[in-house]
């Protein structure tokens, strides 16, 4: 059984261009949640998807922007790059919204110059 | 709003040596505990969670207890091994907001030499 896939691995962008970062998540799951994590620091929260719509978000600008797909499947989009968005992001999957279990991929590293 | 606060790090240990790493929490309502596992270069593992008070998580010989009087979620191994080297988060996730959605701490590196 796959688990939780992201894609690309690694990433490395220029300021003030745009990034999509995708993620499949584990069978079975129907929510996907995005997760920022600067380097030394933990995990943070983006936003959550389920059902194609954007059922919460964290504490980031307009410039991230996501979507889900019919397949449970997600993409991450950021626009408008700062160098302060070089992290790792980590998505994570859940069998339902109210789960309180999450399982996580390996993240893409992006990195903007 | 919500926060998780854990000792700083790096833990430095000797194999076998006994493991504590301190957790504390702020939350409003009773929300569910995890501990999860990074390694070098790769995501998080779920390692282990409760959820209610008095409740304890365990695997792979880790163990915590959530604590509700002192908002507190230890986690503790008895002899640690070079291969739990790696970066350990503490979480939560409100039962109330309806919608399940993690708070982390920053991570306690741990590094144990044989």
């Amino acid at each position: 059984d796959a688990g939780v896939t992201q894609s690309p691995t690694h990433l490395i962008k220029t300021r003030g261009q745009q990034v999509t970062l995708r993620c499949s998540p584990k069978s079975g799951h129907d929510t996907v949640s995005w997760y920022q994590q600067a380097l030394g620091q933990g995990p943070q929260f983006i936003f959550q998807y389920y059902e194609e719509e954007e059922r919460q978000r964290g504490n980031f600008p307009d410039r991230f922007s996501g979507h889900q797909f019919p397949n449970y499947s997600s993409e991450l989009n950021v626009n408008a790059l700062l160098l302060g968005d070089s992290a790792l992001y980590l998505c994570a999957s859940s069998f339902s919204v109210r789960a309180t279990e999450a399982f996580f991929g390996q993240g893409t590293r992006l990195t903007v110059v | 709003g919500d926060s998780v606060t854990q000792m700083e790090g790096p833990v430095t240990l000797s194999e076998e040596a006994f493991l504590t790493i301190n957790c504390t929490y702020t939350a409003t309502g009773y929300p569910s505990l995890f501990w999860y596992v990074q390694y070098p270069g790769e995501g998080l593992q779920l390692l282990l969670k409760a959820t209610k008070a008095d409740d304890k998580g365990s695997n792979k010989g880790f163990e915590a207890t959530y604590r509700k009087e002192t908002t507190s979620f230890h986690l503790e191994k008895g002899s640690v091994q070079v291969s739990d080297s790696a970066v350990y988060f503490c979480a939560l996730s409100p039962l109330t907001s309806g919608y399940s959605t993690l708070t982390f701490g920053k991570g306690t590196m741990l590094l144990v030499s044989p």
